[in-house]
């Protein structure tokens, strides 16, 4: 348990759907990031937030919107996805923008069909 | 971008043996960092290295800031059962906007009991 807890754990959803991510940290922390992992590949920056504002957006695709209604909480807002953005979505969170400092929550495995 | 090239991409060894691996950059990097991923949770930090030519021990950890700062390495000593999962390598440059994380595509390690 690292205090980063990602919902749901697995989704399924086709290419006209709309779903949400959702990460809570319980650490205190005023940084959340999304990363996101493909197989064999290294993992990807998608988006920063620091004290709820984002500071960050790795050139990801409209249809992957970002959401931080406070320090807490993190959404990743889904619709007209594509097969290839299947992956693993990982939340973290850190005290600052000190990445090597953070903490990974277990992820959300998500299959696009 | 910058990149890290991890090796080895994976493992097979017998419990009890010692394992090494190792990241390089054509870059430098002011803080090296080795995460351990298990199967279906988030990478946990391992081991944090901030200066050139650092060892620093975590239990039977061993990692390495190369005294170039392009490179680390991470040995693992009497490997055990539980040691299976996927290590990560990053890199950090630090200081301004610089806090991105550069991660290594992994090493898979199996263990054999």
């Amino acid at each position: 348990e690292t205090g980063v807890t990602q919902t749901p754990r697995h989704l399924v959803m086709g290419m006209t759907n709309k779903k949400s991510l959702k990460c809570e940290q319980h650490l205190g922390h005023n940084a959340m990031y999304w990363y996101k992992q493909s197989a064999k590949k290294p993992l990807e920056l998608m988006f920063v937030y620091n004290f709820k504002e984002q500071t960050e957006n790795n050139s990801v695709p409209s249809r992957f919107s970002p959401e931080c209604p406070n320090s807490s909480h993190l959404f990743l807002h889904l619709h007209t996805l594509q097969p290839e953005d299947s992956a693993l979505y990982l939340c973290a969170s850190s005290q600052g923008p000190r990445m090597t400092e953070a903490f990974f929550g277990q992820g959300t495995r998500l299959t696009v069909v | 971008g910058q990149q890290l090239n991890q090796s080895p991409q994976s493992m097979f060894i017998q419990e009890g043996e010692d394992v090494s691996m190792n990241c390089t950059s054509s870059s430098i990097f002011n803080t090296w960092l080795w995460y351990k991923q298990d199967p279906g949770e988030g990478p946990v930090l391992l081991i944090a290295l901030y200066k050139a030519g650092e060892l620093t021990s975590n239990g039977r950890l061993t990692a390495q800031f190369g005294i170039t700062r392009k490179d680390s390495f991470l040995n693992i000593s009497a490997s055990i059962p539980s040691d299976v999962g996927i290590y990560f390598c990053a890199g950090q440059l630090g200081g301004g906007s610089n806090y991105k994380l550069t991660f290594g595509k992994g090493t898979l390690l199996t263990v054999n009991p």
